[in-house]
């Protein structure tokens, strides 16, 4: 089925540091990729999403390429702050676009310092 | 509402008894789903509406475990017989088709102890 990877946290960078979190899949078909944020205290929400092959998702700053040949979505920021400091969550889709739902990895707990 | 309200935010409840977690999605959302999120892991799927119909529900740990949503609308997931290992984070999360596809909006949780 399909599953998603990525890297471990915490990671803890400075203030306007470069940040790469690594996300590697598996899946059969061409589902659609995305990345959920969680701040504290509130839900998980859509940061950025790619439905294809060498599509790039954006927002806030934040970018990430669908890349099938290595099978990542790497998100990656090149400088953060403070209020980005959050749980970051890969995920691709169950099925097609999404419709049915979500298949989630462990989450990066990100902190950034003054 | 304006988000997806979940209730109770917090359950403690003794092994042996039965719960019930309810969620109200966002007004006009047709999709509603349920996921488990145990502490320090990512949310996994446990199953889905299509208005009033469960469409899938192959993430349902065990047949202790039942969701419903009668009217299309309010959802509520319950548990019997809770054990310790369910205790965990229950999340719901709401969609529509004028929607971006995939975009899941959540709840709070309600965080479930079992004693």
């Amino acid at each position: 089925g399909n599953s998603v990877t990525q890297m471990e946290g915490p990671v803890t960078l400075s203030e306007e540091a470069f940040l790469t979190i690594n996300c590697t899949y598996t899946a059969t078909g061409y589902p659609s990729l995305f990345w959920y944020v969680q701040y504290p205290g509130e839900g998980l929400q859509l940061l950025l999403k790619a439905t294809k092959a060498d599509d790039k998702g954006s927002n806030k700053g934040f970018e990430a390429t669908y890349r099938k040949e290595t099978t990542s979505f790497h998100l990656e920021k090149g400088s953060v702050q403070v209020s980005d400091s959050a749980v970051y969550f890969c995920a691709l889709s169950r099925s097609g676009g999404g419709a049915d739902g979500l298949t989630f990895g462990k989450g990066t707990h990100l902190i950034i310092q003054p | 509402g304006a988000g997806v309200s979940q209730s109770p935010r917090y359950k403690v409840a003794k092994r042996g008894q039965d719960v019930a977690l309810r969620c109200d999605p966002i007004s006009g959302h047709v999709s509603l789903f349920w996921y488990q999120q145990a502490l320090g892991q990512g949310p996994e799927f446990l199953t889905y509406f299509q208005n009033e119909a469960q469409l899938d529900k192959s993430g349902l740990p065990s047949d202790r475990f039942f969701a419903e949503r009668p009217e299309g609308s309010v959802s509520t997931l319950k548990i019997q017989r809770t054990q310790q290992e369910d205790s965990a984070v229950y999340l719901c999360a709401s969609s529509s088709p004028s929607t971006i596809p995939g975009e899941l909006f959540f709840g709070e949780g309600s965080r479930l102890t079992v004693l």
